[in-house]
C-alpha cells in the first residue's frame, strides 16, 4: 500500500506561534487529501482537505499547501492556542483507500 | 444527527473467543471501512467495502472478518482474537471517495478492544 511519512511526530510552539506540519507520499495517482485533529480519548475530526488539481487551501488559522511534483503536502496554524493540542494526522486516497500518517502530537504551550 | 455508530465502546475479552464490532451509519453513504490504531503506527485500513456486497481486503486483514449485507452497516468480526489485535478500532464511512469531490471520511467514536 502507500506508504505516507509525516513530520514531526511531536511539536511544541508557545501560543500565539505558527505550526508546520509536513507529510509525503508516493503514489502520484493520489488525488485527495483530509486533515484530521484528534483530540485525546476521542475520534478523528476533519479540519481541512484538499484535492489535487489546488495547491492552496485556508479555513481561518488553518491552512493546506500540496507541491503535487514533489509529493508532499503541509498543515499550517498559525496564531495557535491552547485548544489547538491535540493529534493530527495527514491522509490520502488513492480511490479506493485512504492512507493515514503516524500523526502529530501537537502542544500548545499557554 | 448524522453520524456513525460503533458498539460497544470497551470490549475485553479472551483468546478464542469470537466477537463482533458493529458500526452503522445514516448518511446514505456508499463507502465504508474499518481502521485499528496502535501508538506510532497512526491508522491502518482493515477492510473497506464500495457497496452492499462488495468487501476488500486493506493493509492489516488478517484475523478479522467484515460483511455489507446493508449499506448502512459494516460489522467487523474476529473469530478467534488474540493478545496482537488489542488495539483501538474505528469504523468510518464516506459518501463517494473514488470521486471528484471532496468526500472525507466520518468516524465513530471507536471501540477500545483488550484481548488477554
Amino acid at each position: 500500500g502507500e506508504n505516507v511519512e509525516q513530520h514531526p511526530s511531536t511539536l511544541s510552539v508557545q501560543e500565539g506561534d505558527s505550526a508546520v506540519i509536513k507529510c509525503t507520499y508516493s503514489d502520484s495517482a493520489s488525488n485527495y487529501f483530509p486533515w484530521y485533529k484528534q483530540e485525546l480519548g476521542k475520534r478523528p475530526q476533519l479540519i481541512i482537505d484538499i484535492r489535487s488539481n489546488v495547491g492552496e487551501k485556508k479555513d481561518q488559522r488553518i491552512a493546506v499547501t500540496l507541491n503535487k511534483t514533489a509529493k508532499h503536502f503541509s498543515l499550517h496554524i498559525t496564531e495557535t492556542q491552547p485548544e489547538d493540542s491535540a493529534v493530527y494526522f495527514c491522509a490520502l486516497n488513492t480511490g479506493n483507500q485512504f492512507y493515514f500518517g503516524t500523526g502529530t502530537s501537537l502542544t500548545v504551550i499557554p | 444527527e448524522a453520524q456513525v455508530t460503533q458498539n460497544p465502546r470497551y470490549l475485553i475479552t479472551v483468546t478464542g473467543k469470537k466477537l463482533t464490532v458493529t458500526c452503522s451509519q445514516n448518511m446514505n453513504h456508499e463507502y465504508m471501512s474499518w481502521y485499528r490504531q496502535d501508538p506510532g503506527l497512526g491508522l491502518r485500513q482493515i477492510y473497506y467495502s464500495m457497496n452492499v456486497e462488495v468487501t476488500d481486503k486493506g493493509d492489516v486483514p488478517e484475523g478479522y472478518k467484515v460483511s455489507r449485507k446493508e449499506k448502512r452497516n459494516f460489522p467487523l468480526i474476529l473469530e478467534s482474537p488474540s493478545p496482537n489485535q488489542t488495539s483501538l478500532y474505528f469504523c468510518a464511512s464516506s459518501l463517494y471517495p473514488w470521486s471528484s469531490y471532496n468526500s472525507p471520511l466520518h468516524f465513530g467514536n471507536g471501540t477500545r478492544l483488550t484481548v488477554t
